[in-house]
């Protein structure tokens, strides 16, 4: 059974520049959440979709979005990259009400 | 407001010791409560969770001590192996769309 799959796993970007990062879920979970990993800040909360609605947002600005496809696979978009969004963004899926949240490898997203 | 606080930062056991973690949390909304681990460039891992219903819960060489009262858990590893040498974060939930990270334990297990 195949896991969580992020797709970049490393990314360099430009200051100013929008970056999208894809998630696909593990087959059958309708729930994708995402977060961002700093070494400063820890594990944070950004959004989480469900049936391609977003359910419950963190406390980032709003050049942090994101969105669900009908196949529950999910992308988030970056704006306006400044240096401080440089981290490992990790998505996590999860069937409907099921506890068990898995997390896939992780984007690392540098910012220059 | 950190929503759940996780101690000690980093941690130092020889192989065949315990290792213990702590978090408390704030929140009596949370209802349930795992633990991952994470090893260098992969992403965290589901190791044991617990429900506030039962104070103890035991997985291999993996347990959860839960005090309601107290709003405390802890995770401890018997028999620590090298093997074992991870971070790991605990994490509280109320509704399952949105987890609270402890800041993490960076073990180190000596052989």
């Amino acid at each position: 059974k195949a896991g969580v799959t992020q797709t970049p796993r490393y990314l360099i970007k430009t200051r100013g520049q929008q970056v999208t990062l894809s998630c696909s879920p593990i087959s059958g979970h309708r729930s994708v959440s995402w977060y961002q990993q700093t070494p400063g800040q820890g594990l944070q909360f950004l959004f989480e979709y469900f049936s391609e609605t977003q359910r419950n947002k963190g406390n980032f600005p709003g050049r942090f979005s994101g969105r669900q496809f009908s196949n529950s696979r999910s992308e988030m978009n970056v704006s306006t990259l400044e240096l401080g969004d440089s981290a490992l963004y990790l998505c996590a899926s999860r069937r409907a009400g099921n506890t068990e949240a898995f997390f896939g490898q992780g984007t690392r997203l540098t910012v220059v | 407001q950190q929503q759940v606080k996780q101690s000690p930062q980093s941690l130092i056991v020889q192989k065949g010791g315990i290792s213990i973690i702590n978090c408390a949390y704030e929140n009596t909304a949370f209802d349930y409560f795992p633990w991952y681990q994470q090893f260098p460039g992969k992403g965290p891992a589901l190791l044991i969770a617990i429900r506030p219903d039962v104070s103890e819960k035991k997985e291999g060489r993996f347990t959860i001590s839960f005090n309601k009262s107290a709003k405390q858990f802890s995770l401890h590893i018997m028999d620590s192996q090298p093997g074992d040498s991870a971070t790991y974060f605990c994490a509280a939930t109320g509704n399952f769309n949105k987890f609270y990270f402890g800041s993490g334990t960076k073990l180190n297990v000596k052989p």
